[in-house]
């Protein structure tokens, strides 16, 4: 299985800075095709997961511009810009390479 | 509007089966090219994908479940259901059902509200 492993945040991030959150695969995602299948999810506190970012970089529908993704074939980064206290909550990226899906164990974003 | 609606038992004894069901509505299960998920949370936030059975009724599970699970559909109620056999408190989790489009947006784009499943005797 491919494992995700994420960092923690030093916490609690100041309203209005910046706050990036990153994620390292045991495998590179980056597919024949050019695609690197890594998507980023929020889950906000009492809510299910929301998706955020999928193809290491594309933001979902909906999603604010102030949430951009990046990276390389195993080490990833989901930025987010100007957090708000709408952000809280734990960020989880996972692999959509191939099966089993599998998830990182999530990061906590707190807000000063 | 696409939503999912998990509903289960909350409570169940170890060894006895989990069954939980997802109801789909504003999409029917069958359209190309989606497929439908178990995932599960436990306490402490760690994420596992359990299976999915897909718009055509092809299925795959996770193999670190697969002598346990089953995941089956009833396409008339636009429903699609888990089971998981011979529990332990270590299936204690929130389990969540969620809709995944191959090819891209592909991720988990729509996903229930979540059923707590508490085993223990």
């Amino acid at each position: 299985d491919i494992v995700m492993t994420q960092g923690a945040l030093p916490s609690p991030v100041p309203s209005g800075e910046s706050a990036s959150i990153t994620c390292q695969s045991s495998k590179s995602l980056l597919h024949s095709n050019g695609k690197t299948y890594l998507n980023w999810y929020l889950q906000r506190p009492g809510q299910s997961p929301q998706f955020l970012i999928y193809w290491m970089s594309t933001r979902a529908s909906g999603v604010s511009d102030r949430f951009s993704g990046s990276g390389s074939g195993t080490d990833f980064t989901l930025k987010i810009s100007r957090v708000e206290a709408e952000d809280v909550g734990v960020y989880y990226c996972q692999q959509d390479l191939e099966f089993p899906l599998t998830f990182g164990s999530g990061t906590k974003l707190e807000i000063k | 509007q696409v939503t999912l609606q998990e509903s289960g038992p909350g409570l169940i004894k170890p060894s006895q089966p989990l069954s939980v069901t997802c109801s789909v509505t504003g999409y029917s299960i069958t359209t190309s090219y989606y497929y439908w998920n178990w995932i599960r949370k436990f306490p402490g936030n760690k994420l596992e994908w359990m299976g999915y059975i897909s718009y055509d009724g092809s299925i795959y599970y996770n193999p670190s479940l697969k002598s346990r699970i089953s995941i089956t559909r009833d396409t008339s109620k636009n429903q699609f259901f888990l089971q998981l056999n011979t529990v332990t408190t270590e299936d204690t989790a929130v389990y969540y059902c969620a809709r995944h489009a191959l090819p891209g947006p592909q991720g988990f784009d729509y996903w229930g509200q979540g059923v707590m499943v508490t085993v223990s005797s």
